[in-house]
């Protein structure tokens, strides 16, 4: 049963574009989501993260919306780069729980020059 | 800082061979995880450590044996390698349980059981 649901798997977009990847979640315990970005070769790094309170986070140009009524989350990257290009994980956790992330099962963004 | 150090970064064994992957952070954390990676498949957790001395299963434990001395090292063990275990394996860590405590990870570790 996947927890975290993350859409889509691949997406390929042009410089400038900006590309959303969405993630879904059932479990209501969930109050932490981080979206973690991987490039080839090295292990994934903390890009952004969100708590449910809030219903937007903005950093630079990358953005995460939150829309907690309907379980969802997306992340949104504002005049995409080619530097971008990497694998896009989204995440929840449950702090009063085990603190283990649930991940999504990535996206892996291509952005051409 | 060194972070989240992981040996050897390539290995490829065969069926029925044994090895130890190594994990060493320099960050006093005391969380440390394994996850393995297959394409498409997301982070799969292997085993995790809240302390020196105590480690639990994750979701896909079967094949893989951890142990936690010290809080800097946490090493996977397999035993009897088998073709479903080739994978890239992550190992990381997190200062705390909480949250909004980030998980640091190595590089990785490319396995081929052939």
């Amino acid at each position: 049963q996947q927890q975290v649901k993350q859409s889509p798997q691949s997406l390929i977009v042009q410089k400038g574009g900006i590309p959303i990847i969405n993630c879904a979640y059932e479990n209501t315990a969930f109050d932490y989501f981080p979206w973690y970005q991987q490039f080839p070769g090295k292990g994934p790094a903390l890009l952004i993260a969100i708590r449910p309170d809030v219903s937007e986070k903005k950093e630079g140009r990358f953005t995460i919306s939150f829309n907690k009524s309907a379980k969802q989350f997306s992340l949104h990257i504002m005049d995409s780069q080619p530097g971008d290009s990497a694998t896009y994980f989204c995440a929840a956790i449950t702090s009063g729980g085990s603190y283990i992330p649930t991940f999504g099962r990535g996206t892996s963004l291509i952005v051409h020059p | 800082n060194a972070g989240v150090t992981q040996t050897p970064k390539f290995r490829i064994l065969k069926i029925g061979q044994s090895m130890t992957l190594q994990c060493a952070q320099d960050m006093n954390h005391n969380y440390m995880y394994w996850y393995r990676q297959d394409p498409g498949m997301g982070l799969k957790l292997i085993y995790y450590s809240v302390g020196a001395g105590i480690t639990d299963k994750g979701e896909v434990p079967n094949g893989y044996n951890v142990s936690r001395s010290t809080t800097e090292d946490f090493p996977l063990r397999l035993e009897l390698a088998a073709p479903s275990q080739t994978s890239v394996y992550f190992c990381a860590s997190s200062y705390s349980g909480v949250g909004d405590s980030p998980l640091h990870f190595g590089n990785g570790t490319r396995l081929t059981v052939t």
